[in-house]
């Protein structure tokens, strides 16, 4: 089983919609959760940590953790093209290693 | 001023060679990192560095050989280059090693090609 999973995609979401990007975990013990963006022939970039139950909004964006079911998701609203890119979640685990899930890659159709 | 530098951008080279790629950052981090992205996008981190220390050494051939000449600085030495080391070869940076909160700062990868 991979530490972090994600579904691969591709999703295609209508411009103005909302994007949703759900990511699991194996290790219970983990402690922080990253969204990371990714653009083709660029290098990951972070958009979204969380560290705790719930949700946690940044503009557009809305991070949702759930430790109990080791579930994370991010939520894109008012979907843009430039959205367009593969979405990192990252876990950060007990002892203190970065794990990347696959990625999933999102379209926003104009 | 770029905030994490690599290079070099690109490389593509014969099976057998023995190439390095480098890695700065500016950002007064104490902790750098090496990951490698495959075709499928998967990010799988390969070594990881604290104030010049080795912290994390993940399964990865002995031919791949990480040195931290100092804190801002972490390069990627290989040996022996094979073609299942075509890739993208990520540096990353964080404030320090130990806070769970830690975010990571991406360099924009060098592209290795292994014909």
């Amino acid at each position: 089983q991979k530490e972090v999973e994600q579904n691969s995609g591709p999703l295609s979401v209508p411009e103005g919609a909302i994007a949703s990007l759900n990511c699991t975990y194996s290790d219970r013990g983990s402690q922080s959760f990253f969204w990371y963006r990714q653009y083709s022939g660029k290098s990951p970039e972070l958009i979204m940590s969380i560290y705790s139950n719930g949700d946690k909004e940044d503009g557009r964006f809305t991070a949702q953790l759930n430790k109990a079911s080791q579930y994370v998701s991010l939520l894109i609203r008012d979907s843009q093209p430039s959205d367009s890119a593969t979405y990192l979640c990252a876990v950060n685990n007990r002892g203190n290693q970065f794990y990347f899930g696959t990625g999933t890659s999102l379209t926003v159709i104009p | 001023d770029t905030a994490v530098s690599q290079t070099p951008k690109y490389l593509v080279t014969q099976m057998g060679n023995d190439k390095s790629i480098k890695c700065e950052q500016n950002l007064g981090h104490d902790t750098m990192y090496w990951y490698k992205q495959d075709s499928k996008k998967f990010l799988k981190i390969m070594f990881s560095y604290n104030n010049k220390e080795l912290i994390i050494n993940e399964t990865v051939p002995n031919r791949f050989s990480p040195k931290s000449p100092d804190k801002a600085h972490l390069n990627l030495h290989i040996n022996s280059l094979e073609l299942g080391d075509s890739a993208v070869y990520f540096c990353a940076s964080s404030q320090d090693w130990g806070s769970l909160q830690e975010t990571q700062y991406f360099g924009p990868g060098t592209r290795l090609l292994v014909l």
